[in-house]
């Protein structure tokens, strides 16, 4: 296993179209979860998931945002009508809580989207 | 409600020199505490954590940070500077067990190495 995988590395948009992101985690983990990272910040939550189910979703998860992780194993992440604002990288980690604390996240190197 | 604060966007230091990033939070319940590590167009690599027993947290690379929670502090230090060390580093905190959808990241330091 080589860690977290997302895919593309980079993705370059005319504003209006659609975008899908995958992240693969590492195999044994059953929290996954999505970050976006501007330029100059530091990452904020999006969304995340306990094996299949969607557990909480942030206030940044616009109506345009939607996460899927079916089989609780691959998740994606899609972006409709892009927005130049939606210009970000976005960050998937995973992680496999024992006794129930979360204490260290795995992270992807993370998808780079342009919109322009 | 919990918040980050990493003092210097920017820090400069000789190869060889002592690295210091400051951060300090704010936070209702004990915290978890958490420094990342990241490279240009890469993702965050975990440096070091402190959950809850001794304050002196040793992480990867030769770093290590102290918890003060009279200064609610938690800076990342470093005795001797090498040039792999030039990267961003973020500043992270969350509520005990909170998960990592209650974890939240500083706005970082960028750090440059100078030969």
């Amino acid at each position: 296993d080589t860690g977290v995988s997302q895919n593309p590395r980079h993705k370059i948009t005319k504003r209006g179209q659609n975008v899908t992101f995958r992240c693969d985690p590492i195999s044994e983990h059953n929290r996954l979860y999505w970050y976006r990272q501007t330029l100059g910040q530091g990452p904020e939550f999006l969304t995340y998931f306990q094996n299949e189910a969607q557990l909480e979703k942030s206030r940044l998860l616009s109506d345009r945002f939607s996460a899927e992780r079916p089989k609780g194993s691959f998740s994606t992440l899609e972006i409709q009508r892009t927005e130049q604002g939606d210009s970000a990288m976005y960050l998937c980690a995973s992680s496999f809580p024992e006794t129930g604390e979360d204490t260290e996240a795995f992270f992807g190197q993370g998808t780079r989207l342009t919109v322009v | 409600a919990q918040s980050v604060t990493q003092l210097g966007s920017h820090v400069s230091v000789s190869e060889g020199a002592l690295v210091l990033l400051r951060c300090n939070y704010s936070s209702s319940v004990p915290p978890y505490l958490f420094w990342y590590v990241q490279y240009p167009n890469q993702g965050l690599q975990l440096l070091l954590k402190y959950t809850t027993g001794a304050t002196l947290v040793k992480g990867i690379n030769g770093f290590e940070a102290e918890f003060k929670k009279s200064e609610t502090s938690f800076h990342l230090t470093k005795p001797s500077a090498h040039m792999s060390d030039a990267a961003e580093y973020f500043c992270a905190v969350s509520g005990h067990a909170g998960g990592y959808q209650k974890v939240t990241f500083g706005t970082g330091t960028k750090l440059q190495v100078i030969p």
